[in-house]
């Protein structure tokens, strides 16, 4: 059964610092997720990752992911207030018969702060 | 996203009386999905639709059925709702190119 734990569960951050949210996923995958929820919305993708060593940013927010580890990380640089939300990965199931069933970490509710 | 319509967004109901959430696509995607949303679990899989008729049991799925009778509908019933299943229902479609998500429906039983 694959699970997926994501650290910290919250995190409050100062404006303009720099941090990693990290995903471990117990079962090898060839896919990982990253998406952004605000506050009573729906899910918004960030980033996937197809393969070992990957490597995608998009303004403050850079993500990687290393399959050997079965690890992706989230690096959030210089904060910015606008970045609060929860951030959830999610990691495409494995096997011949996963019709692409998605196992999530609990997410990790960012405040940022002044 | 407009690919996605869940119907209702917030409903409120008994425990002990049937609900039915919808989920409508126009995206024509094959895969369907049913997950719920709890605080400190994130999404968890519910139900899934791999075809018309094709469906499968998620990691939470009692209490829950599901049908899909076309493409673009995929339906979540709770036959006799509890307190337990108060929580925000999230379907989505996937395809070769990701995954959309609908905008939830918030559900209370009271």
């Amino acid at each position: 059964e694959l699970k997926v734990e994501q650290n910290p569960l919250f995190l409050s951050m100062q404006e303009g610092k720099n941090y990693t949210i990290y995903c471990n996923y117990s079962t090898t995958s060839d896919r990982l997720y990253w998406y952004r929820q605000d506050p009573g919305k729906s899910l918004e993708s960030l980033f996937v990752l197809l393969s070992n060593g990957a490597v995608k940013q998009e303004g403050r927010l850079m993500a990687s992911l290393d399959t050997k580890a079965r690890l992706s990380t989230l690096h959030i640089t210089a904060a910015v207030h606008d970045l609060s939300a929860t951030y959830f990965c999610a990691v495409a199931n494995p096997g011949g018969t996963s019709y692409g069933k998605l196992t999530f970490g609990q997410g990790t509710i960012l405040t940022v702060h002044p | 996203d407009a690919g996605i319509t869940q119907s209702p967004r917030h409903k409120v109901t008994e425990t002990g009386t049937p609900v039915t959430l919808r989920c409508h696509q126009t995206e024509n995607h094959r895969y369907m999905y049913w997950y719920r949303q709890d605080p400190g679990h994130g999404l968890r899989l519910i139900h899934y639709s791999y075809g018309v008729k094709d469906t499968d049991k998620g990691e939470v799925s009692d209490g829950y059925s599901v049908s899909r009778s076309k493409t673009e509908d995929f339906l979540l019933t709770l036959e006799s709702a509890t307190s337990s299943q108060t929580s925000v229902y999230f379907c989505a479609t996937g395809s070769n190119y990701g995954y959309t998500f609908g905008s939830g429906t918030r559900l209370t039983v009271v």
